[in-house]
Protein backbone atom coordinates (compact mmCIF):
# COMPACT_ATOMS: atom_id res chain seq x y z
CA UNK A 1 0.00 0.00 0.00
CA UNK A 2 1.50 3.33 -1.75
CA UNK A 3 1.42 5.70 1.12
CA UNK A 4 1.87 9.33 1.02
CA UNK A 5 1.60 11.03 4.53
CA UNK A 6 1.26 15.32 5.23
CA UNK A 7 -0.04 17.07 8.19
CA UNK A 8 -3.36 17.73 8.06
CA UNK A 9 -2.91 21.12 10.04
CA UNK A 10 -4.62 24.28 9.81
CA UNK A 11 -1.22 25.89 9.29
CA UNK A 12 -1.18 29.17 10.48
CA UNK A 13 0.83 31.76 9.29
CA UNK A 14 0.84 35.76 9.19
CA UNK A 15 1.25 37.07 6.17
CA UNK A 16 4.41 37.94 4.87
CA UNK A 17 5.82 34.83 6.27
CA UNK A 18 7.02 31.93 5.15
CA UNK A 19 5.07 28.94 5.14
CA UNK A 20 6.14 25.13 4.99
CA UNK A 21 4.61 22.15 3.76
CA UNK A 22 6.12 19.14 4.15
CA UNK A 23 5.36 14.98 2.86
CA UNK A 24 6.58 12.27 2.81
CA UNK A 25 6.41 9.02 1.04
CA UNK A 26 6.46 5.47 1.16
CA UNK A 27 7.20 3.84 -2.08
CA UNK A 28 11.11 4.24 -3.09
CA UNK A 29 9.98 3.64 -6.50
CA UNK A 30 8.67 6.83 -6.99
CA UNK A 31 9.36 8.66 -9.60
CA UNK A 32 7.88 12.32 -9.92
CA UNK A 33 6.26 14.94 -7.34
CA UNK A 34 3.94 17.38 -7.44
CA UNK A 35 1.73 20.17 -5.25
CA UNK A 36 -1.57 21.05 -5.87
CA UNK A 37 -3.42 23.74 -4.45
CA UNK A 38 -7.07 23.43 -3.76
CA UNK A 39 -9.42 26.19 -2.77
CA UNK A 40 -12.19 25.51 -0.88
CA UNK A 41 -15.27 24.04 -2.91
CA UNK A 42 -13.06 24.05 -6.01
CA UNK A 43 -10.65 21.17 -8.15
CA UNK A 44 -6.75 20.77 -7.56
CA UNK A 45 -4.46 23.17 -9.65
CA UNK A 46 -1.22 22.07 -9.79
CA UNK A 47 1.23 24.75 -8.69
CA UNK A 48 4.56 22.94 -8.92
CA UNK A 49 6.62 19.84 -10.39
CA UNK A 50 9.75 18.43 -9.14
CA UNK A 51 11.66 15.23 -10.48
CA UNK A 52 15.34 15.46 -8.98
CA UNK A 53 16.96 15.75 -5.55
CA UNK A 54 17.31 19.27 -4.44
CA UNK A 55 15.51 22.50 -4.79
CA UNK A 56 13.37 23.95 -7.67
CA UNK A 57 12.12 27.67 -7.61
CA UNK A 58 9.07 29.03 -9.20
CA UNK A 59 8.13 32.78 -8.30
CA UNK A 60 7.18 32.67 -4.64
CA UNK A 61 7.45 28.53 -4.64
CA UNK A 62 9.91 26.03 -4.05
CA UNK A 63 9.87 22.73 -3.94
CA UNK A 64 12.63 20.63 -2.15
CA UNK A 65 13.01 17.01 -2.72
CA UNK A 66 15.32 14.71 -0.69
CA UNK A 67 14.59 10.84 -2.75
CA UNK A 68 16.90 9.17 0.34
CA UNK A 69 14.47 10.34 2.92
CA UNK A 70 11.63 9.89 0.90
CA UNK A 71 10.67 13.84 1.67
CA UNK A 72 9.17 16.38 -0.52
CA UNK A 73 8.39 19.98 0.71
CA UNK A 74 6.62 23.16 -0.18
CA UNK A 75 8.05 26.49 0.89
CA UNK A 76 6.03 29.46 0.53
CA UNK A 77 7.49 33.04 0.77
CA UNK A 78 6.19 36.11 1.52
CA UNK A 79 2.79 34.13 2.13
CA UNK A 80 -0.34 36.13 1.06
CA UNK A 81 -4.12 35.62 2.55
CA UNK A 82 -5.00 34.39 -1.47
CA UNK A 83 -2.57 31.52 -0.77
CA UNK A 84 -4.84 30.45 2.21
CA UNK A 85 -5.62 26.89 0.30
CA UNK A 86 -5.54 23.06 0.87
CA UNK A 87 -1.80 22.23 -0.38
CA UNK A 88 -2.12 18.37 -1.43
CA UNK A 89 1.47 16.24 -1.96
CA UNK A 90 1.30 13.79 -5.06
CA UNK A 91 3.80 10.72 -6.25
CA UNK A 92 3.75 9.94 -9.04
CA UNK A 93 4.88 6.34 -10.23
CA UNK A 94 4.23 5.26 -13.70
CA UNK A 95 0.39 6.69 -14.80
CA UNK A 96 -0.58 6.56 -11.17
CA UNK A 97 -0.31 9.36 -8.51
CA UNK A 98 -1.04 8.54 -4.76
CA UNK A 99 -2.53 11.83 -3.26
CA UNK A 100 -1.66 12.91 0.72
CA UNK A 101 -4.62 14.12 2.55
CA UNK A 102 -3.48 17.65 2.41
CA UNK A 103 -2.60 20.26 4.51
CA UNK A 104 -4.48 23.48 5.53
CA UNK A 105 -3.28 26.73 5.22
CA UNK A 106 -4.00 29.66 6.49
CA UNK A 107 -2.54 33.50 5.98
CA UNK A 108 -3.61 35.94 8.02
CA UNK A 109 -3.56 39.33 7.73
CA UNK B 1 -3.44 24.63 -25.28
CA UNK B 2 -5.55 21.24 -23.61
CA UNK B 3 -7.96 22.39 -21.62
CA UNK B 4 -10.82 19.41 -19.99
CA UNK B 5 -14.50 20.22 -19.20
CA UNK B 6 -16.85 18.29 -16.59
CA UNK B 7 -20.73 18.64 -16.28
CA UNK B 8 -22.93 19.11 -14.79
CA UNK B 9 -21.08 21.53 -12.05
CA UNK B 10 -23.77 20.61 -9.37
CA UNK B 11 -26.33 17.39 -9.28
CA UNK B 12 -29.13 16.63 -6.56
CA UNK B 13 -30.13 12.89 -6.82
CA UNK B 14 -32.80 11.11 -5.36
CA UNK B 15 -31.48 7.35 -3.99
CA UNK B 16 -32.01 4.78 -6.26
CA UNK B 17 -31.85 6.87 -9.18
CA UNK B 18 -29.08 6.58 -12.08
CA UNK B 19 -26.51 8.61 -12.86
CA UNK B 20 -24.43 10.24 -15.32
CA UNK B 21 -21.38 12.25 -15.41
CA UNK B 22 -18.91 13.39 -18.42
CA UNK B 23 -15.66 14.54 -18.89
CA UNK B 24 -14.16 15.72 -22.51
CA UNK B 25 -10.70 16.74 -23.06
CA UNK B 26 -9.55 19.37 -26.11
CA UNK B 27 -6.43 19.80 -27.41
CA UNK B 28 -4.61 16.93 -26.54
CA UNK B 29 -4.62 13.03 -28.19
CA UNK B 30 -4.99 9.58 -26.54
CA UNK B 31 -4.88 11.10 -23.10
CA UNK B 32 -5.12 8.80 -19.47
CA UNK B 33 -7.99 9.50 -17.90
CA UNK B 34 -9.19 9.41 -14.40
CA UNK B 35 -12.61 9.36 -11.87
CA UNK B 36 -11.67 10.76 -8.66
CA UNK B 37 -14.08 11.03 -5.69
CA UNK B 38 -13.38 13.55 -2.98
CA UNK B 39 -15.35 13.10 -0.05
CA UNK B 40 -16.24 16.26 2.63
CA UNK B 41 -13.03 16.96 4.44
CA UNK B 42 -11.38 14.03 2.91
CA UNK B 43 -8.25 13.17 0.11
CA UNK B 44 -9.27 12.09 -3.01
CA UNK B 45 -9.73 8.49 -3.91
CA UNK B 46 -8.96 6.77 -7.34
CA UNK B 47 -12.03 5.25 -8.58
CA UNK B 48 -11.25 4.40 -12.48
CA UNK B 49 -8.60 5.24 -14.74
CA UNK B 50 -8.50 4.47 -18.54
CA UNK B 51 -5.31 4.32 -21.01
CA UNK B 52 -6.87 4.43 -24.00
CA UNK B 53 -10.81 3.51 -25.87
CA UNK B 54 -12.85 0.87 -24.05
CA UNK B 55 -9.96 0.38 -21.63
CA UNK B 56 -10.82 0.70 -18.15
CA UNK B 57 -9.27 0.04 -14.72
CA UNK B 58 -11.04 -0.08 -11.42
CA UNK B 59 -9.63 0.88 -8.41
CA UNK B 60 -12.56 0.43 -6.19
CA UNK B 61 -15.36 -1.97 -5.96
CA UNK B 62 -18.85 -0.45 -5.27
CA UNK B 63 -22.15 0.41 -7.77
CA UNK B 64 -20.21 2.86 -10.13
CA UNK B 65 -18.70 2.25 -13.70
CA UNK B 66 -17.29 4.19 -16.16
CA UNK B 67 -16.06 4.19 -19.97
CA UNK B 68 -14.58 5.73 -22.43
CA UNK B 69 -16.34 5.38 -25.90
CA UNK B 70 -14.53 7.83 -27.42
CA UNK B 71 -10.72 8.98 -27.43
CA UNK B 72 -11.05 12.29 -25.26
CA UNK B 73 -14.78 11.18 -23.51
CA UNK B 74 -14.84 9.97 -20.16
CA UNK B 75 -17.93 8.91 -18.24
CA UNK B 76 -19.59 8.23 -15.13
CA UNK B 77 -22.20 6.08 -14.04
CA UNK B 78 -24.50 4.64 -12.06
CA UNK B 79 -27.30 2.66 -12.34
CA UNK B 80 -28.83 3.29 -8.39
CA UNK B 81 -27.30 5.52 -6.02
CA UNK B 82 -26.82 4.92 -2.66
CA UNK B 83 -26.50 7.66 0.28
CA UNK B 84 -22.89 7.10 0.17
CA UNK B 85 -21.92 7.85 -3.11
CA UNK B 86 -22.41 11.78 -2.57
CA UNK B 87 -19.08 13.94 -2.94
CA UNK B 88 -16.78 16.09 -5.11
CA UNK B 89 -16.25 14.02 -8.45
CA UNK B 90 -13.20 15.36 -10.36
CA UNK B 91 -12.22 13.94 -13.87
CA UNK B 92 -8.28 14.40 -14.99
CA UNK B 93 -6.37 13.76 -17.52
CA UNK B 94 -2.38 13.39 -18.18
CA UNK B 95 0.06 13.13 -21.51
CA UNK B 96 0.95 9.43 -21.76
CA UNK B 97 4.21 10.91 -22.06
CA UNK B 98 6.70 10.20 -19.58
CA UNK B 99 6.33 11.44 -16.04
CA UNK B 100 2.95 13.55 -16.63
CA UNK B 101 1.09 15.58 -13.67
CA UNK B 102 -2.98 15.28 -13.60
CA UNK B 103 -4.96 18.35 -14.27
CA UNK B 104 -8.10 18.05 -13.08
CA UNK B 105 -11.69 19.58 -14.01
CA UNK B 106 -14.14 21.67 -12.54
CA UNK B 107 -15.36 19.02 -10.52
CA UNK B 108 -19.05 17.82 -10.18
CA UNK B 109 -20.84 18.31 -6.57
CA UNK B 110 -23.03 15.30 -6.31
CA UNK B 111 -25.42 15.54 -3.04
CA UNK B 112 -27.55 12.03 -2.61
CA UNK B 113 -31.23 12.89 -0.48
Amino acid sequence: QKEVEQNSGPLSVPEGAIASLNCTYSDRGSQSFFWYRQYSGKSPELIMSIYSNGDKEDGRFTAQLNKASQYVSLLIRDSQPSDSATYLCAVQEDNMLTFGGGTRLMVKP
Amino acid sequence: SQTIHQWPATLVQPVGSPLSLECTVEGTSNPNLYWYRQAAGRGLQLLFYSVGIGQISSEVPQNLSASRPQDRQFILSSKKLLLSDSGFYLCAWSATSGSQPQHFGDGTRLSIL
